[in-house]
């Protein structure tokens, strides 16, 4: 069965602190991986893809790695504010037998910036 | 600028009747999709589409129905025999489906509650 998982399920650090969220995922045959950010109350909106030949893909100062050997992926966050507090999602796309495309997503990380 | 708009931003209905959910997009995207999204759950696929005048069930289609009629529109219908239709609705878009890399763009969600 296609799986994405995430952790922490949710996180609280301080302005200017760096995190990593996690994602494990069982998905095969493994397309892509995506990253997207979630306001609350708003629809998610993509932060980084990765293929299967990457490994480390930056977007400002959020920075995604991903092992396609053990099938993990990290969202680092460098120098957190406070707007960067939100729900942050990992989507894996996985081929299906028809040659179509499927999303198969994670239950997200909720992130908490304090001042 | 293009992008996806979903109306109504909160919608309130009586058991036993049936909502219906807009979503258009001036993206020129082929596929569209809606997602269901409830606490603690990743976002599950209630139907999609890829070209005009055909749709597919997602994973959890019973109780909604689609139209496709246009290629930017694909309004939702949640129908009385939705059980457990309080939720957060979220309609996509991409390229088309079946691309590899074909990024998901998403409206800002419709916040359905049954009284």
């Amino acid at each position: 069965k296609n799986q994405v998982e995430q952790s922490p399920q949710s996180l609280i650090i301080l302005e200017g602190k760096n995190c990593t969220l996690q994602c494990n995922y069982t998905v095969s045959p493994f397309s892509n991986l995506r990253w997207y950010k979630q306001d609350t109350g708003r629809g998610p909106v993509s932060l980084t893809i990765m293929t299967f030949s990457e490994n480390t893909k930056s977007n400002g100062r959020y920075t995604a790695t991903l092992d396609a050997d053990t099938k993990q992926s990290s969202l680092h966050i460098t120098a957190s504010q406070l707007s960067d507090s939100a729900s942050y999602i990992c989507v894996v796309s996985a081929r299906g037998a028809s040659g179509t495309y499927k999303y198969i997503f994670g239950t997200g990380t909720r992130l908490k910036v304090l001042a | 600028d293009g992008g996806i708009t979903q109306s109504p931003k909160y919608l309130f209905r009586k058991e036993g009747q049936n909502v219906t959910l807009s979503c258009e997009q001036n993206l020129n995207h082929d596929a569209m999709y809606w997602y269901r999204q409830d606490p603690g759950q990743g976002l599950r696929l209630i139907y999609y589409s890829q070209i005009v005048n055909d749709f597919q069930k997602g994973d959890i289609a019973e109780g909604y129905s689609v139209s496709r009629e246009k290629k930017e529109s694909f309004p939702l219908t949640v129908t009385s025999a939705q059980k457990n239709p309080t939720a957060f609705y979220l309609c996509a878009s991409s390229i088309r489906q079946g691309t590899n890399t074909g990024e998901l763009f998403f409206g800002e969600g419709s916040r359905l509650t049954v009284l």
